[in-house]
């Protein structure tokens, strides 16, 4: 299919374990995008990616970790999940930072 | 700090109303600013966009303003319909970052 999808929709993990939240678009975007999406905080740059393996930090990179090796795939790892990362994850691709963005769909996290 | 400030936090009006919504923003030096419309359980959806030089743009039922000198932008929802219900997001660019606000969240009533 067209567009940027994300997976899974709905995770469960511990406290602890590794996670990683894919992301993929088929527009060929220079950038994209991971966001958290909480109550009171609206929707928070963790990182973002300005072409194949160039990432940059967002607003609250710590405790997570992306790599870009095509630029079709933008996936985001936790490497120790914690509680506090609960959340619903967005992806979102671009084709210049300032531009209109395209999200997925979003992942839902739960950290027990 | 560059800030985004969006009123009011809810809304809920009756089908068939008008409503407007705003945000405020403290983003120095401006690049652009956008709405978008999240539908619940959904990621969002770009409105519109608009630049520096635009005061007024225009998707469909909805109309976005722009004051760039007093830091203030609109949203005009004309003849609301039940699928107007969704949280509405506006988003400014400075040169490098691009800021968020937290939405306002708008509920249609039958």
């Amino acid at each position: 299919d067209a567009g940027i999808t994300q997976s899974p929709r709905y995770k469960i993990t511990e406290t602890g374990r590794q996670v990683t939240l894919m992301c993929h678009q088929t527009w060929s975007h220079s950038y994209m995008f991971w966001y958290r999406q909480d109550l009171g905080h609206g929707l928070r740059l963790i990182y973002y990616s300005a072409a194949a393996d160039i990432t940059d930090k967002g607003e609250v990179p710590d405790g997570y970790v992306v790599s870009r090796s095509k630029t079709e795939n933008f996936p985001l790892t936790l490497e120790s999940a914690t509680r506090s990362q609960t959340s619903v994850y967005f992806c979102a691709s671009s084709t210049d930072k300032k531009n209109i963005q395209y999200f997925g769909a979003g992942t839902r996290l739960s950290v027990l | 700090k560059n800030q985004v400030e969006q009123s009011p936090q809810s809304l809920i009006i009756l089908e068939g109303k008008n409503c407007t919504l705003q945000c405020n923003y403290t983003v120095s030096p401006f690049s652009n600013l956008r709405w978008y419309k999240q539908d619940t359980g959904r990621g969002p959806v770009s409105l519109t966009i608009m630049t520096f030089s635009e005061n007024t743009k225009s998707n469909g039922r909805y109309t976005a303003t722009l004051d760039a000198d007093t830091k203030q932008s609109s949203l005009h929802i004309t003849a609301s319909q039940l699928s107007d219900s969704a949280s509405y997001i506006c988003v400014v660019s400075d040169h490098d970052k691009i800021i968020f606000g937290k939405g306002t969240r708008l509920h249609i009533l039958p």
